[in-house]
């Protein structure tokens, strides 16, 4: 596609339950980074992948998230046991190689009830 | 002192005016300076991208950078209603950094 693009573009989920957010970034980028913006706060870094490999994972708030990226394309962003606090919007965006100008994608709008 | 500091607003003008949005930041490593816009309900959109001092003009959007001053402004000129939007300032170290610092966004509505 000719932006990035994410799924689901919102989730409702119950305390405790398991999330997979996704991401398909612009064709031909190879760097992916997946950021965290909640209500009144900035946009906070997550995750950076470069290809497959994750050099920085510094990001991720607590071991209940993980991220995978698989064949340089698509990642995945899973939040495991779900807690009210991670109720946010999670952008995904990507840039050529290791690049400043990076695109976001639209987000997913994740809401813990 | 957080890192970069941006007034949330919310700031409203009239239809034409001359906006000014600001950023400041604490970090003299930073040398590439980013404005995102970001209309409700979606990702932020790459505005301007400047490096180190100085200014950038692009249409109605002008970019300054003062690093002995640790600011960065945004100006837009004959402000539009599709103008309303919220306005992040990011900041980076290096070329090559992959990690942007992002400033919480001021809120702008320009009113017809």
């Amino acid at each position: 596609g000719a932006g990035v693009s994410q799924s689901p573009s919102n989730k409702v989920t119950e305390k405790g339950k398991d999330v997979e957010l996704r991401c398909d970034p612009i064709s031909g980028h190879t760097a992916l980074y997946w950021y965290r913006q909640s209500l009144g706060q900035g946009l906070e870094f997550l995750i950076y992948f470069q290809g497959n490999s994750a050099p920085d994972k510094s990001g991720l708030p607590s071991d209940r998230f993980s991220a995978e990226r698989t064949g340089g394309s698509v990642s995945t962003l899973t939040i495991q046991r779900t807690q009210q606090e991670d109720s946010a919007v999670y952008l995904c965006a990507s840039s050529l190689a290791q690049r400043n100008t990076i695109y976001f994608g639209e987000g997913s709008w994740l809401t813990v009830v | 002192q957080k890192e970069v500091e941006q007034d949330p607003g919310p700031l409203s003008v009239p239809e034409g005016a001359i906006v000014s949005l600001n950023c400041t930041y604490s970090n003299s490593a930073f040398q590439y300076f980013m404005w995102y816009r970001q209309y409700s309900r979606k990702g932020p959109e790459l505005l301007m991208y400047t490096y180190s001092s100085g200014n950038k003009e692009d249409g109605r959007f002008t970019a300054q950078v003062d690093k002995s001053s640790k600011y960065i402004s945004l100006f837009i000129r004959d402000s539009q209603p599709s103008d309303s939007a919220t306005y992040l300032c990011a900041m980076t170290s290096g070329a090559g950094s992959y990690q942007l610092t992002f400033g919480k966004g001021t809120k702008l509505s320009v009113i017809p």
